[in-house]
């Protein structure tokens, strides 16, 4: 069966430091991949999705990037943090690259930026 | 542009009685819908989807039922428990993208 893990679990980062995150999915092959963060009491913001290894598309113009260094890892990063980094950050995979498929969610990142 | 919203922000509901949830969405071009559950701090987990080909889909204790003409969605709970408290997402599935909603969140009184 396939399972996606997502660490760390919470962090604590000030305002200008850099962030690394990571995302990995066992199981399966070539999967889609995805990025959101979510607000408090919000829905879920796309910010980078990834069809495939190197393949980075951005959804929102941030101080954010992704990469994909292999086919079942993603990465979420930051060279300087801002305060409104801060949010639930979570990773997800589907198969295919066409429309109509579930997309399976990781246990998400808390990142409070002070 | 086009989104996909619920009606609702939140929904209190007796253990035991059935729960409606719903959800309109606007893109009259989507095909794919997905209902998902978010338990506090957690990640969404899927639940439930229905393509546009049908209008109506049972799962265990759950049945999304989709009218088209009137771009609507909505998911039925029955015997609600404790354990369904959670905020509830309707969601869009266009090409790779999802649209998240605000959500409704779910709230079961003993």
């Amino acid at each position: 069966s396939q399972t996606i893990h997502q660490w760390p679990a919470t962090l604590v980062q000030p305002v200008g430091s850099p962030l690394s995150l990571e995302c990995t999915v066992e199981g399966t092959s070539n999967p889609n991949l995805y990025w959101y963060r979510q607000a408090a009491g919000r829905g879920l913001q796309l910010l980078f999705y990834s069809v495939g290894i190197g393949q980075i598309s951005s959804e929102v113009p941030q101080n954010l990037s992704a990469s994909r260094p292999q086919d079942r890892q993603f990465i979420l990063s930051s060279k300087k943090l801002l305060l409104s980094d801060s949010g639930f950050y979570l990773c997800a995979w589907s198969q295919g690259t066409s429309g109509g498929y579930e997309q399976y969610f990781g246990p998400g990142t808390r990142l409070t930026v002070t | 542009g086009e989104s996909v919203g619920l009606h609702l922000p939140t929904l209190s509901v007796q253990e035991g009685d059935n729960s409606i949830i719903n959800c309109a969405y606007s893109n009259s071009a989507s095909d794919y819908f997905i209902w998902y559950k978010q338990e506090s701090g957690k990640g969404p987990q899927f639940i439930i989807d229905i393509r546009s080909n049908m209008d109506k889909r049972q799962g265990q204790r759950v049945t999304v039922l989709l009218n088209k003409t009137v771009k609507h969605l909505s998911l039925q709970i029955a015997a609600t428990q404790p354990g369904d408290s959670a905020v509830y997402f309707c969601v869009d599935n266009a090409g790779n993208m999802l649209t998240f909603g605000g959500g409704t969140r779910l709230m079961v009184k003993p």
